[in-house]
Formats: structure tokens, C-alpha cells, sequence
């Protein structure tokens, strides 16, 4: 089946930091891979998305490049800042699991000034 | 356009009770998956409909339940609340064809005493 490896946290940074989350995945298929945003008390967001190998996917200074050789996709954004503060989720979908997406198990981030 | 919305937000049962959680997706997408967020399991799928019909389910026993209406506003349903049941339960909506990011709402926090 379908697994997400994230690197463990909580990683804690200075802001203007370097910032990278590992994530490897293992699928059956061609599956989709997601970066997702919580911060507290509220539900996912979506960060950015690749769909197929060497995508790469960015949004709000964050950027991952979906790497099929390693099955990695690795979330860096190169200055972060306090409001980047959130858990992080890399996650994957694939066609023969539509509307199921597997996830990882979060990696906490907090920025300190 | 308007996100997803999940009523209640909070809520507080009694074990051995029962209680039903409402999402309504964002307008046009047509398929609705919900999941199980816990500090110690993360998150965990629990089922997805797409059209009215249950297209994907977790691996969640009976007492866990769902359905989907014609406008694409689902419900999902727990019977016998157990303490262990307590969690955050996210809704996801998707358009349901090729494009696999799902949009979350904000959650229905759950506490079973």
C-alpha cells in the first residue's frame, strides 16, 4: 500500500533560516504528491502540489520537487519567517485511490524572532 | 468562492451515545472524504464519497458511518461513542476527476467523556 515518511520534529529555526522537511513516499502507482499547512486550531491547507516526476511545486517562497529516482519530495523554503510556524504534512494520491489521500506524521515548525 | 464548512465545531458526548457530523464541500466538487486527526494516530482516513456512493473506506469499525446527499453535502455518523473516539474530524472536498488536492475545512472537534 501507499506510505509518507516525513523527517521527524519539531524543528525549531531563526527567522530568515533555511528550511527543509524530508519527505519519501511509497506508492504502487504514479500517485500526486501534496504539501499541506495546519496551523492551530485549524483544518489543512494546501501548500503546493506536483503531479508528475520533476514537477516542481511552490508557493508562498516554499518549494518541492517531486524526485521519482529517490521517491522524495522535500519541502525548503530559503527565509522563514514567525508566521511559517505550523505542522507540516507531505501527503500523496493516486488514481486508484481517488479522494484518499495518505499522509505522513506532520512535522512541527516553529520560527522564533 | 466559499470554502468547506463542517458544523459543529465543537461538540461534547457521553460514551455510549451517538452523534453526527455535517460537511458541506465547496461548490462543484462532488467528492467528500473525511478523516480521523488524533495526537497519536494522525490522520487516518476513514471514507470517501463521490456521487452519492461510498467509493473508498477506511479501515474504521461499523460504528463509523457516512453518507452523501445530492448536493454533495455529506454526513457522517458514530454510534456508541467510545472515549477513544475523541479526535478532530476533518472534511476534505475535491472535484473528484484527476485532480487529487483535496480542500479541508476546519474541523468538528470531538470530546467524548
Amino acid at each position: 500500500g501507499n506510505s509518507v515518511t516525513q523527517m521527524e520534529g519539531p524543528v525549531t529555526l531563526s527567522e530568515e533560516a533555511f528550511l527543509t522537511i524530508n519527505c519519501t513516499y511509497t506508492a504502487t502507482g504514479y500517485p500526486s504528491l501534496f504539501w499541506y499547512v495546519q496551523y492551530p486550531g485549524e483544518g489543512l491547507q494546501l501548500l503546493l502540489k506536483a503531479t508528475k516526476a520533476d514537477d516542481k511545486g511552490s508557493n508562498k517562497g516554499f518549494e518541492a520537487t517531486y524526485r521519482k529516482e529517490t521517491t522524495s519530495f522535500h519541502l525548503e523554503k530559503g527565509s522563514v519567517q514567525v508566521s511559517d510556524s505550523a505542522v507540516y504534512f507531505c501527503a500523496l494520491s493516486d488514481r486508484s485511490n481517488a479522494g484518499k489521500s495518505t499522509f505522513g506524521d506532520g512535522t512541527t515548525l516553529t520560527v522564533k524572532p | 468562492k466559499a470554502g468547506v464548512t463542517q458544523t459543529p465545531r465543537y461538540l461534547i458526548k457521553t460514551r455510549g451515545q451517538q452523534v453526527t457530523l455535517s460537511c458541506s464541500p465547496i461548490s462543484g466538487h462532488r467528492s467528500v472524504s473525511w478523516y480521523q486527526q488524533t495526537p497519536g494516530q494522525g490522520l487516518q482516513f476513514l471514507f470517501e464519497y463521490f456521487s452519492e456512493t461510498q467509493r473508498n473506506k477506511g479501515n474504521f469499525p461499523g460504528r463509523f458511518s457516512g453518507r452523501q446527499f445530492s448536493n454533495s453535502r455529506s454526513e457522517m455518523n458514530v454510534s456508541t461513542l467510545e472515549l477513544g473516539d475523541s479526535a478532530l474530524y476533518l472534511c476534505a472536498s475535491s472535484f473528484g476527476g484527476e485532480s487529487y488536492e483535496q480542500y479541508f475545512g476546519p474541523g468538528t472537534r470531538l470530546t467524548v467523556t
